[in-house]
């Protein structure tokens, strides 16, 4: 079975452009969530979905939104980068509604010039 | 919001060593869970534990969840250099989120 994937792989954006990360969830995961992980430190939550609904959401800004679509796969967009957006973002799908036993994707590698 | 201290944040042993990395919060928690992740890799899932005291093991690695469900412990007996990475403790919120530790990163010199 596939598991958690992501793209793009690696991205390089400009301040004040807007990006798009995709995320397919393992196969019967109806959960999603959404971390940034900066170079030295523990993944950051951002977003948690759970049947296409919003259910959970971290501390950051209004410019990071996601969605969750039909067949579970989630989105994540970030409006007006700055420098700081500069991160490893992850993706984890969980079995259950919440985010226990979270399964990571790759991750997608942004860098903000 | 709800924190989770791990110590200590680098920790080098030679091969055949043991080690142990902890995990701190001040409050209690539901569960704890264990995740590696190795250099240039994203966090692999190894446990979870729930139950107060409870001690569970996979081959070489001991994980223990505290009595009062406010701390953790991951132990590596006799480390390979195939352990090398950082070892993270993570606690799900009421928010369905995972707070992470630091982590502690894990190398062993052959």
């Amino acid at each position: 079975d596939a598991g958690v994937t992501q793209s793009p792989t690696h991205l390089i954006k400009t301040r004040g452009q807007h990006v798009t990360l995709r995320c397919s969830p393992i196969s019967g995961h109806k959960s999603v969530s959404w971390y940034q992980q900066v170079l030295g430190q523990g993944p950051q939550f951002i977003f948690q979905y759970y049947e296409k609904e919003e259910r959970g959401r971290g501390n950051f800004p209004d410019r990071f939104s996601a969605r969750q679509f039909p067949n579970y796969s989630s989105e994540l967009n970030v409006n007006a980068l700055l420098l700081g957006d500069s991160a490893l973002y992850l993706c984890a799908s969980s079995p259950g509604q919440g985010a226990a036993e979270a399964f990571f994707g790759q991750g997608t590698r942004l860098t903000v010039v | 919001g709800q924190q989770v201290m791990q110590i200590p944040q680098y920790q080098h042993v030679q091969e055949g060593e043991d080690f142990t990395t902890y995990c701190n919060s001040s409050t209690t928690l539901s569960n704890i869970q264990w995740y590696k992740q190795r250099p240039g890799g994203h966090p692999v899932f190894l446990i979870q534990l729930v139950k107060s005291g409870e001690v569970k093991k996979q081959k070489r690695l001991t994980f223990q969840f505290g009595e009062a469900k406010k701390n953790s412990s991951l132990h590596i007996t006799a480390t390979q250099t195939t352990d090398v990475g950082t070892y993270f403790c993570a606690a799900e919120g009421s928010a369905r989120q995972l707070t992470f530790g630091s982590g502690t990163q894990l190398t062993v010199l052959p």
